[in-house]
């Protein structure tokens, strides 16, 4: 069975340009939740999407949005970069809404310029 | 506020010599307490979950145990492939957070051949 697959692997932005991530999650799992990673913070979350709607926000700006497709893939999209948002983007899905375990993906490395 | 806090931040062991890693946790009303591994470059992979004091969960090597106030992640006898992040995490119980976990700093262990 195929994992998370998070694309792209690597990108690099300046300030004040926009992103978006992208998120497949393992085939059957319908939450999709994204989190932040980064040496300071370490992981924060971000938000969680079940059946295509968004059930649970994180404390992040309203920069930070994303959505979530009828076939459970999902993208994150941020806006207004800032040199701040350099990080780790981690992609996670699990079975069931609201579950504690997650099966991650290998994430996005976002840098900022 | 919700917190989570590992100790150590790191630690080295020689292969074979067993330790403990700590997770101290303030929740408010916990759903459960997780532990993930995390190699470098690689997204947290789930290992263990805790709902109640007094549950303990083996793994090969690993056990993880839970009181009402900690978690500890105990290694026996460990090999260099363990060398790797540990994280904990917990989930509160409140419904509209339920889908996010809050995460501590990690440590990381590096056992020595």
């Amino acid at each position: 069975k195929a994992g998370v697959t998070q694309t792209p692997r690597y990108l690099i932005k300046t300030r004040g340009q926009q992103v978006t991530l992208s998120c497949s999650p393992i085939s059957g799992h319908r939450s999709v939740s994204w989190y932040q990673q980064t040496p300071g913070q370490g992981l924060q979350f971000l938000f969680e999407y079940f059946s295509e709607t968004q059930r649970n926000k994180g404390n992040f700006p309203g920069r930070f949005s994303g959505r979530q497709f009828s076939n459970s893939r999902s993208e994150m999209n941020v806006s207004t970069l800032e040199l701040g948002d350099s990080a780790l983007y981690l992609c996670a899905s699990s079975l069931l809404q609201m579950s504690g375990k997650l099966f991650f993906g290998s994430g996005t490395q976002l840098s900022v310029l | 506020e919700d917190q989570v806090t590992q100790s150590p931040e790191a630690l080295r062991l020689q292969e074979g010599e067993s330790s403990s890693l700590n997770c101290s946790y303030t929740v408010s009303g916990l759903r459960g307490l997780f532990w993930y591994r995390q190699d470098p470059g690689k997204g947290p992979e789930f290992l263990f979950t805790l709902y109640s004091a007094g549950e303990e969960k083996e793994k090969e090597r690993l056990k993880a145990t839970l009181t009402k106030k900690e978690s500890f992640l105990h290694i026996t006898a460990p090999k260099p492939e363990d060398s790797a992040t540990y994280l904990c995490a917990v989930q509160p119980l409140r419904d509209n957070q339920g889908g996010k976990l809050i995460f501590g700093q990690g440590t990381e262990l590096s056992v020595k051949p």
